[in-house]
């Protein structure tokens, strides 16, 4: 069955970077556009970034564009999130999802990673 | 702007049936979206992709208690035969041109 794994959730300074990982197994990765979605503490579901299956089309949330990254290694079955510039806003919960298809919404839902940013 | 817009709550009693609504923001009424369903502490599920026309297709082992319609720029969804477990929170989703974008979500309670 599908299954997306989130991991690198940490605890980071205001300024600071991290990157978020996500293995995929279950479906064959690299014929899926892939998503990130993040929920902050109490509230609802905010679209981060989706990529297609080749890379070449990427975007991104206003609030996320210039600071955060995503990438995707398709023979490790694997999605990234580099975050940059860390800000406490950022703090939340992020999903890896797979996407129904062109970039439509996401169809699976990986169980979220923790991204608490706090001096 | 591409707009989704949700009621904060909703309640019904088990067994009974309840309909949720997402409404599209103007001009966008012709707009499929999708519904998912967030129990508490979990992470969010797929219930259906829901089209303009009210067709549907639901996510793998979604109940048939749960179902989707539309209604101009209103989207449904129905959940028939209420169990404790669909106590949760649902969220509908679009897309346009370079973005996604959620609806704030509805919090369901059973009673």
């Amino acid at each position: 069955q599908v299954q997306l794994v989130e991991s690198g959730g940490d605890l980071v300074m205001p300024g600071g970077s991290l990157t978020l990982s996500c293995a995929a197994s279950g479906f064959t990765f690299r014929d899926y556009y892939m998503s990130w979605i993040r929920q902050a503490p109490g509230k609802g579901l905010e679209w981060v970034s989706y990529m297609s299956i080749s890379g070449n089309t990427i975007y991104y949330a206003d609030s996320v564009k210039g600071r955060f990254t995503i990438s995707r290694d398709n023979a490790r079955n694997s999605l990234y999130l580099q975050m940059n510039s860390l800000r406490a806003e950022d703090t939340a919960v992020y999903y890896c999802a797979r996407d129904l298809g062109d970039s439509s919404g996401p169809d699976y839902w990986g169980q979220g990673t923790l991204v608490t940013v706090s001096s | 702007q591409l707009v989704l817009t949700q009621s904060p709550s909703a309640s019904a009693s088990l067994g009974a049936s309840v309909k949720l609504t997402c409404t599209l923001s103007s001009g966008h009424s012709s707009y499929a979206i999708t519904w998912h369903q967030q129990q508490p502490e979990k992470g969010p599920r797929y219930l259906m992709k829901l089209n303009s026309d009210g067709t549907h297709n639901k996510g793998d082992g979604i109940p048939d208690r749960f179902s989707g319609s539309s209604s101009g720029a209103e989207r449904y969804l129905t959940i028939s035969s209420l169990q404790s477990e669909d106590e949760a929170d649902y969220y509908c989703q679009t897309w346009g041109t370079g973005t996604w974008v959620f609806g704030g979500g509805t919090k369901l309670t059973v009673l």
